[in-house]
């Protein structure tokens, strides 16, 4: 069965660096998505992706973070700077279609981001 | 804004027990509303969806039924296994305010089954 694969699994990094997360959706599915979770709190939306383009993104996704699907498989998540408040499960996600609350998103198994 | 609130875990139960997971939501507009389930390392997983209200969403054996009058969907099994150990998560989607396609979460409860 088409899964959603994330890596690293786990990255550790030091406070103002950047870090990549990568993820590669289901390969014909259109539309993306960025969830994270900080740890005891509830999953939170970041941002979603579709044709090239962010089509939403949450008051969490400021110019600091970025994605960008540089080819036709990847979906990546950039964090320009780290913060110690940016540790936290980072999911990947993706959708057939965005035809909104009818469609199934499918999610990847998370990568954990510890910032030092 | 659109918000889930779900029943605080963990949730410990013997084998071959009923369960109720407890969720509602606030939310304008017309929200679906979702049941995913997060097994030990894994990602995320839909366990299953209601669209509209009084909709009943169905899958291995766990049910939940979209109630608009309340804004709940609580999620039941009749006899749960110990492979039903998993953190549950209630999700919405599609409310006004809510965002077209991207999904509220609620806090996740931890359920665990001892044989």
């Amino acid at each position: 069965e088409p899964e959603v694969t994330q890596t690293p699994s786990h990255q550790v990094t030091q406070m103002g660096q950047e870090v990549i997360l990568r993820c590669v959706p289901i390969s014909n599915h259109l539309y993306f998505y960025w969830y994270r979770q900080i740890l005891g709190q509830k999953v939170e939306f970041l941002v979603s992706f579709y044709n090239n383009e962010i089509s939403e993104k949450s008051e969490i996704f400021d110019d600091q973070f970025s994605v960008e699907r540089p080819d036709g498989s990847n979906f990546t998540l950039k964090i320009r700077s780290t913060k110690l408040e940016d540790s936290a499960m980072y999911f990947c996600a993706s959708s057939e279609t965005g035809r909104g609350a009818t469609d199934t998103q499918y999610f990847g198994p998370g990568t954990r981001l510890t910032v030092l | 804004g659109d918000s889930v609130t779900q029943m605080e875990g963990p949730v410990t139960l013997s084998e071959e027990a009923f369960l109720t997971i407890n969720c509602t939501y606030t939310a304008t507009g017309y929200p679906s509303l979702f049941w995913y389930v997060q097994y030990p390392g894994e990602g995320l997983q839909l366990l299953l969806k209601a669209t509209k209200a009084d909709d009943k969403g169905s899958n291995k054996g766990f049910e939940a039924t979209y109630r608009k009058e309340t804004t709940s969907f609580h999620l039941e099994k009749g006899s749960v296994q110990v492979s039903d150990s998993a953190v549950y998560f209630c999700a919405l989607s599609g409310g006004f305010s809510g965002g077209y396609n991207k999904l509220i979460f609620g806090a996740g409860t931890r359920l665990a089954v001892h044989p």
